[in-house]
């Protein structure tokens, strides 16, 4: 069955560090998401990307996030200049459509600022 | 962004019992409604849509009443393997690539 692959799995960096998390969503599909989820709370949409652009981002994604398709298999989320708050799991996901289509998640990356 | 509500519970069930949760949502623009799963520190794993109509899936029923702006899961001869955070999760108005809005979560525990 084809999934969403995520790397790293666990990214350790100190504050005002850059950081890049990659995700491969799955093959044939044409949007994707980055969420995050802060220990202990819900689940956050961060942005959505379709055709090369974001097509909606949330009140969290700032000018510090941004993010990309490099080629034709990877979708990256960078965070600038990390802060203390940003420690949190990262999960990418895609779907084969637009909102009314079910969104596979892939397994994320916990990231941790020092 | 609107909110969805939970019973956070954690509901504590024996083994082969019949458990439900519902959640509420705000925004009655919302056109798409599903159940996740999450176990504890991996991805949400989707469970089922939710129809109007309501759906089956095994031991697994949704409804979805539009009205009330409510929606429930009822889980049949529970197994161990059920215990898991459940996710109320609905969609914005559908025009365009919208995010997901997410219920903190119903954690149930299913004893032996």
């Amino acid at each position: 069955e084809p999934e969403v692959t995520q790397t790293p799995s666990h990214q350790v960096t100190q504050m005002g560090q850059e950081v890049i998390l990659r995700c491969v969503p799955i093959s044939n599909h044409l949007y994707f998401y980055w969420y995050r989820q802060i220990l202990g709370q819900k689940v956050e949409f961060l942005v959505s990307f379709y055709n090369n652009e974001i097509s909606e981002k949330s009140e969290i994604f700032d000018d510090q996030f941004s993010v990309e398709r490099p080629d034709g298999s990877n979708f990256t989320l960078k965070i600038r200049s990390t802060k203390l708050e940003d420690s949190a799991m990262y999960f990418c996901a895609s779907s084969a459509d637009r909102g009314f289509y079910e969104q596979y998640f892939g397994p994320g990356t916990r990231l941790t600022v020092t | 962004r609107k909110e969805v509500e939970q019973d956070p519970g954690p509901f504590n069930v024996p083994e082969g019992a019949t458990v439900a949760f519902n959640c509420t949502y705000s925004n009655s623009a919302s056109q798409s409604f599903f159940w996740y799963r999450q176990d504890c520190r991996k991805e949400p794993k989707l469970l089922m849509s939710v129809y109007s109509s309501g759906n089956e899936d095994g031991r697994f029923t949704a409804q979805l009443n539009r009205a009330s702006q409510y929606i429930s899961l009822l889980i049949r001869d529970s197994k161990l393997s059920d215990s898991a955070t459940y996710l109320c999760v609905v969609t914005g108005t559908g025009g365009g690539a919208d995010g997901l809005t997410f219920g903190k979560g119903t954690h149930l525990i299913i004893q032996p």
